[in-house]
Parts: C-alpha cells; structure tokens; sequence
C-alpha cells in the first residue's frame, strides 16, 4: 500500500496569508494526486486532481504542485470560509489512500 | 447534479453486521467506481473500499475479511456490509463517487472523488 504523509498536522493563520501544505508519498505516484477541503459536519470536497488541475468551481487562490512523491497545496491569500481541514490522496493504485490530514485554524 | 445518500441504522451491537445503502439520484449509474471512506470522530480519512458499476471491487486490506460491497443497478443503489463490528468502527460513514476527470494519454485517466453523500453516523455499542 502506498502511504501519504502530510506536514504540519495543523496550522495557524491569519486571513490574508499564504498558507503551504506538503503531502509525501511512500513511493512515486508521478501525479496521480488529489486535494480535499473538509469543513467540519460536512463531506469533504474535491479542491485539486492530478495534482495541479484546479476542480470547476474552486477559487484560483487554491493551487497545487509536485510530482513523484513530493506535493504542496497553497492557498495565497487565505479566506475566512478556508479555514478547514485538507487531505491529500493518492489515485496511482488500490488500495486508496489519504494523509492524516491538516487542520489550518485562526491565529 | 447527481446526489448520492446514505442509508441504514445508526446503532449497531457489537459483533453483529452493519449494513449501508448508497442511494444515487440526479442520474442513472454509469460507469465509475463508488467508494466507502468512514471517518471517527476526530480523526481522519479512512477508505474502506471501492466498488465499479461493472461490480468489481477493491478492498482495504485491514477490512476486507469483514467488508462486502454491491451494486443494483436496476435501483440506483450501492450496499456496505461491515462484519462483526467493535466499537472502533464507530464511525461517520461516506459513500464518494470516483470517476475519470481527466485524460492522462495511452488510455489512462486522472480519477477524483468528485462527489459526496452528507455521512451517516454509525455508533457500535450494546
């Protein structure tokens, strides 16, 4: 199984910043990654796939990179309705699997 | 605008089968996988499994001796059943469309959870 690592687990900010989340691989996934934004009492949400391509309908300050085993979500110029909890997900193989997840809140 | 929902008892007792329905609406099934992810409280992400419309099936491998999926096409309808189940999988349950979202070329695709059920909270307790 491949296993997907995010770094930090959680983070503060203040809207307005530049917020940075990375998500390792346990093995090259080329870019066969995706982005989830969950709000609490809701189902996660598809925010990037293929590990740059923005989903329809997400603000263009959400932006992805990265290939092989090394990813980052940014968000430029965090909003008050970001604040929330990001997973990253590796589509290459099943089993599926998600990172441990990063909950950005208030500074 | 497809809508899947979940369905099925909140409690179960423990050591008994949990049984979930995955109703899809706005459209008939196609081809593309349904997923089960659950998710207990304060935790993260956990994918159970996933089932295509065609009926094959791809299991986690810590569940998949107690996990069984399926598909009515002629009702709209994926079914989870969880065996002998713990408390540990108490557990807000997700089923999540999987479908191609983009060409890769030589016939690959980029698959993405593109949409969601609400969740149903399954609480295993006597």
């Amino acid at each position: 199984d491949i296993q997907m690592t995010q770094s930090p687990s959680s983070l503060s900010a203040s809207v307005g910043d530049r917020v940075t989340i990375t998500c390792r691989a346990s093995q090259s996934i080329s870019s066969y990654l995706n982005w989830y934004q969950e709000k609490p009492g809701k189902a996660p949400n598809l925010l990037i796939y293929a590990a740059s391509s923005l989903q329809s309908g997400v603000p263009s300050r959400f932006s992805g990179s990265g290939s092989g085993t090394d990813f980052t979500l940014t968000i430029s110029g965090l909003q008050p309705e970001d604040f929330a909890t990001y997973y990253c997900q590796q589509s290459y193989s099943a089993p599926r699997t998600f990172g441990q997840g990063t909950k950005v809140d208030v500074k | 605008q497809v809508q899947l929902q979940e369905s099925g008892p909140g409690l179960v007792m423990p050591s008994e089968t949990l049984s979930l329905t995955c109703t899809v609406s706005g459209d008939s099934i196609n081809t593309y996988y349904l997923n089960w992810i659950r998710q207990p409280a304060g935790k993260g992400l956990e994918w159970i499994g996933r089932i295509h419309t065609s009926g094959s099936t791809n299991y986690n491998p810590s569940l998949k001796s107690r996990v069984t999926m399926s598909v009515d096409t002629s009702k709209n309808q994926f079914s989870l059943k969880l065996s002998s189940v713990t408390a540990a999988d108490t557990a807000v349950y997700y089923c999540a469309r999987e479908q191609r979202i983009a060409p890769v070329g030589n016939g690959y695709y980029y698959y993405g959870m593109d949409v969601w059920g609400h969740g149903t909270t399954v609480t295993v307790s006597s």
